[in-house]
């Protein structure tokens, strides 16, 4: 079956970068592209970006370009997604999803990230 | 504000039908047949519900059907059940900058 498992909570300081990563199997990894996704306590969902299949391509959301970076292992089947210069406003919980047809038909369990001094 | 626009809230009760609605424009819902729809119960991740305007992944109730007119996407829910409480939020592929945009989400309550 198919599932994508993210690393653990995280705790950081305005300023600071995080990476969060997102382990998939049941699947062919490389025959899928993969988005982020974000939601901030209370708010609706807010898409981050996506990387194509093979890793070498990726279309950020104009609001996290130059903050934002994705890559893909496709060793390990392990997305990941860097947030850099982090904010209060970036605490939020993180997702990864993987794309079929044009949606998000799977999604991780979801990273929490929190900003704070 | 999200690009896409949904009621904040729909309410109905048990066995009732309700849709919502989600309102973009030409370059987005109405330009392309890339509507999803997604449900997602307090501290879940959301769920995939329709894809495409109107198809529904395997194992999703047919219960939950869609439809689009000109760049507004609607969802529907039949029969409605106390498990479908729950937001639901819109998306579309868009030919903007930003090429996927959700809807603000819409809370339903199961009166």
């Amino acid at each position: 079956q198919v599932q994508l498992v993210q690393s653990g909570a995280e705790v950081k300081k305005p300023g600071a970068s995080v990476k969060v990563s997102c382990r998939a199997s049941g699947y062919t990894f490389t025959s899928h592209y993969a988005h982020w996704v974000r939601q901030a306590p209370g708010q609706g969902l807010e898409w981050m970006g996506i990387i194509n299949p093979s890793g070498d391509s990726t279309t950020y959301a104009q609001k996290f370009q130059g903050r934002v970076t994705m890559t893909r292992d496709t060793s390990t089947s392990t997305d990941y997604m860097e947030l850099s210069s982090l904010r209060s406003d970036d605490t939020a919980v993180y997702y990864c999803a993987r794309d079929y047809r044009h949606a998000l038909d799977f999604w991780g369990q979801g990273t929490m990230v929190t900003v704070s001094s | 504000q999200s690009a896409l626009t949904q009621p904040a809230s729909v309410s109905g009760s048990p066995g009732q039908s309700i849709t919502i609605s989600c309102t973009g424009t030409s370059s987005d819902v109405g330009g392309y047949n890339y509507v999803s729809w997604y449900q997602q119960h307090p501290g879940k991740a959301p769920k995939l519900i329709i894809y495409e305007v109107n198809d529904r992944p395997s194992g999703v109730s047919n219960r939950f059907s869609g439809s689009k007119s000109g760049n507004t996407a609607s969802l529907t829910i039949s029969g409605l059940q106390a498990e479908d409480e729950a937001d639901y939020y819109c998306s579309s592929y868009t030919v903007s900058g930003t090429p996927w945009v959700f809807g603000g989400g819409t809370k339903l309550t199961v009166l």
